[in-house]
């Protein structure tokens, strides 16, 4: 969708190694979220951010972590790569205080952990 | 912790079928509602929201969907589907700004 790209959109990395994928926005929307897609669980909440340097966690953040310096970057950074981190990340934005309450979404990252 | 519950994991119709797909959560609160549609190596579109006032919501392709707040369910129904409509649908539900998916409906088309 317009105004939100993920990076990289696809990833092959091996287990142990650190990754980190990039969620950047141009809309200026206070709300970032990382999720991740998997068969029969739908999309599932990682880790989110109301604000610069203002994060929490998700439902299934153990192994992950997430920063945001900036208004437009959110990143999300698997410390060390597990297989089980096999997946399709989604990144969110959304600005619910201007009465724009939505979700859009990124095309999405296939990161595959070998 | 809310979740959200979606009734049937694969459907298949013939094209001009009627469909319906059914949500339910479980939080009690004050919730905006939201079906998605994820069409095959796509990433999600809103087909449909609600926050408040007419319980029918109508949303894009002809979709529409009820809120029916004293059962916690908004099912999506269309009158007549087409082969394009063939994709994964997601209903998700939203508290406290974050957003909490169903494990999705996978929706096969048969022309």
């Amino acid at each position: 969708d317009a105004g939100i790209t993920q990076s990289p959109r696809h990833k092959v990395t091996e287990t142990g190694t650190p990754v980190t994928l990039r969620c950047h926005q141009t809309e200026n929307h206070r709300y970032m979220y990382w999720y991740r897609q998997d068969p029969g669980h739908g999309l599932r909440l990682i880790h989110y951010s109301y604000g610069v340097k203002d994060t929490d966690k998700g439902e299934v953040s153990d192994g992950y972590s997430v920063s945001r310096s900036k208004t437009e970057d959110f990143l999300l950074t698997l410390e060390s790569a597990t297989s089980s981190q096999t997946s399709v990340y989604f990144c969110a934005i959304s600005e619910p205080e201007t009465g724009v309450y939505g979700y859009t979404f990124g095309s999405g990252t296939r990161l595959t952990v070998v | 912790a809310q979740s959200v519950s979606q009734h049937n994991h694969h459907v298949i119709l013939s094209e001009a079928a009627s469909l319906e797909l059914g949500c339910n959560y479980s939080y009690g609160g004050t919730v905006n509602l939201f079906w998605y549609v994820q069409y095959p190596g796509q990433h999600l579109q809103l087909l449909l929201k609600y926050f408040s006032g007419d319980p029918l919501v109508k949303g894009i392709k002809g979709f529409e969907a009820e809120f029916i707040k004293s059962k916690f369910s908004f099912n999506l129904r269309k009158p007549s589907v087409q082969w394009s409509d063939t994709a994964e649908y997601f209903c998700a539900v939203t508290n406290d700004y974050k957003l909490s998916f169903g494990a999705g409906t996978t929706v096969t088309v048969r022309a």
